[in-house]
């Protein structure tokens, strides 16, 4: 069973905090997103990943870095955590060939920012 | 600029009763692929369907059925004698060329579904 998995389902941080959402996925897949999920805005990518190492950024990418060190892994970071930044943050990953291009989803981190 | 459109942000019906959502698309790509999601309360989203824009074929799978059609840009859902387990938001998703042969997917910014009993 293919499985994308989150390290949290709901966080609350200060303004100014250091912020790490960490992402695993077990299926091999070269890509990897974060998105944010605000009611009404659909989901926004944030930045995603097609290789270790490699990054790209998305729509939202201000106030965001990313980190992936190993292909399963890929790790979001709000370097100073601001209230704008209360949200859902979704993960999901991807393989690059077309036929096989579904995007698995994570379960989600709710975040906020107090 | 590629777009998603889901005009509907809320629909509730109930139980038993048919229900469409919308979904119109704009894209100057030739090939591209189209996507929907549901996502329950629980929070994950999960894959329903991926068409192609060269299969034009209606979908149906259960009570789930989809339509295609590129002369008006759509990818409509249909859910057949609707049941409280589809209250869900459900997202429609459009394939974006990056790179080569890579691709992320463009969202609309979802229907929230809410089935009566």
């Amino acid at each position: 069973d293919v499985k994308v998995t989150q390290s949290s389902r709901y966080l609350v941080k200060r303004t100014g905090e250091k912020v790490f959402l960490e992402c695993v996925q077990d299926m091999d897949h070269e890509n990897m997103f974060w998105y944010r999920q605000d009611p009404g805005l659909g989901l926004r990518l944030i930045y995603f990943s097609y290789d270790v190492k490699m990054k790209e950024k998305g729509d939202i990418p201000e106030g965001y870095s990313v980190s992936r060190e190993k292909k399963e892994r890929f790790s979001l970071i709000l370097e100073s955590a601001s209230t704008n930044q209360t949200s859902m943050y979704l993960c999901a990953s991807s393989r690059q060939r077309e036929a096989d291009y579904e995007q698995y989803f994570g379960p989600g981190t709710r975040l906020t920012v107090t | 600029a590629q777009k998603v459109t889901q005009a509907q942000t809320e629909i509730s019906v109930v139980e038993k009763e048919d229900v469409t959502l919308d979904c119109v698309y704009e894209t100057r790509d030739t090939t591209y692929y189209l996507f929907w999601y549901k996502q329950p309360p629980s929070g994950e989203l999960v894959f329903l369907i991926r068409r192609n824009s060269f299969d034009e074929q209606n979908e149906i799978s259960g009570r789930y059925s989809w339509n295609f059609q590129k002369s008006t840009s759509s990818f409509n859902f249909t859910i057949t004698a609707s049941q409280v387990v589809d209250s869900a938001v459900y997202f429609c998703a459009l394939s974006e060329p990056f790179m080569d042969s890579n691709y992320q997917l463009i969202w609309g910014a979802g229907t929230k579904l809410i089935i009566k009993p």
